[in-house]
């Protein structure tokens, strides 16, 4: 049963903390990205990566960090530097054209 | 920065309607896709178009595309609750990577 899978699906976190999300993907891709969304508003882009040990930022990278020591995970930490890192988080690998996301994860900081 | 804009941002009908929605973007592309987003998931793929073609058809969903205007058009024909969600278009500006760029959505709800 190929796919993409987020855990966990709801995270709480104290200001300060660093938290680390998890995708995984046994669809074979070599590209996986990471989105955040925000209420009502479309998908921003904080990181990509094309191939293993290879990671480019996206559009808002910062307070951000990621690795990809395996073709199958891409997992995100955000790091106390984000300042407003409450948002649902998505992450999708991709095939040619198309992308195939996971079911996301909704952090709140409290 | 955001490729695409999609219009509405909402959109209410009646089942059995036919509802259309639009996306503009800047740059050329070479191709641009729609994608589905039930409240609180991930995304759906539904439809690719390229930049050679101008219609595609899959199911009860049809897709234009003009590049002169830089926009494209999703129909949903005859549409049920079950539609109801956000769609989003993808773009990929010519040049370099496949980098897809999504715009805001519109937010369709279907009564029934």
């Amino acid at each position: 049963d190929g796919g993409i899978t987020q855990s966990p699906k709801y995270l709480f976190r104290k200001e300060g903390q660093n938290v680390t999300l998890s995708c995984e993907q046994n669809l074979n891709h070599d590209a996986m990205y990471w989105y955040r969304q925000d209420p009502g508003q479309g998908l921003r882009l904080i990181y990509y990566s094309q191939i293993v040990n290879d990671f480019q930022k996206g559009d808002i990278a910062e307070g951000y960090s990621v690795s990809r020591e395996k073709k199958e995970s891409f997992p995100l930490t955000v790091t106390s530097a984000q300042k407003n890192p409450t948002a649902f988080y998505l992450c999708a690998s991709q095939n040619v054209d198309e992308q195939f996301f996971g079911p996301g994860t909704r952090l709140t900081v409290l | 920065s955001q490729q695409g804009e999609e219009d509405p941002q909402a959109l209410s009908i009646q089942e059995g309607e036919n509802a259309t929605m639009n996306c503009s973007y800047k740059t050329s592309i070479n191709n641009l896709q729609w994608y589905r987003q039930n409240s609180g998931r991930g995304l759906v793929h539904l439809i690719l178009i390229r930049s050679n073609e101008r219609e595609k058809h899959s199911g009860r969903l049809r897709v234009t595309l003009d590049t002169s205007k830089k926009s494209s058009s999703l129909l949903i024909t005859a549409s049920r609750a079950a539609d109801t969600a956000s769609y989003f278009c993808a773009t990929d500006a010519t040049g370099g990577s496949y980098i897809p760029t999504f715009g805001r959505g519109t937010s369709l709800i279907v009564h029934p």
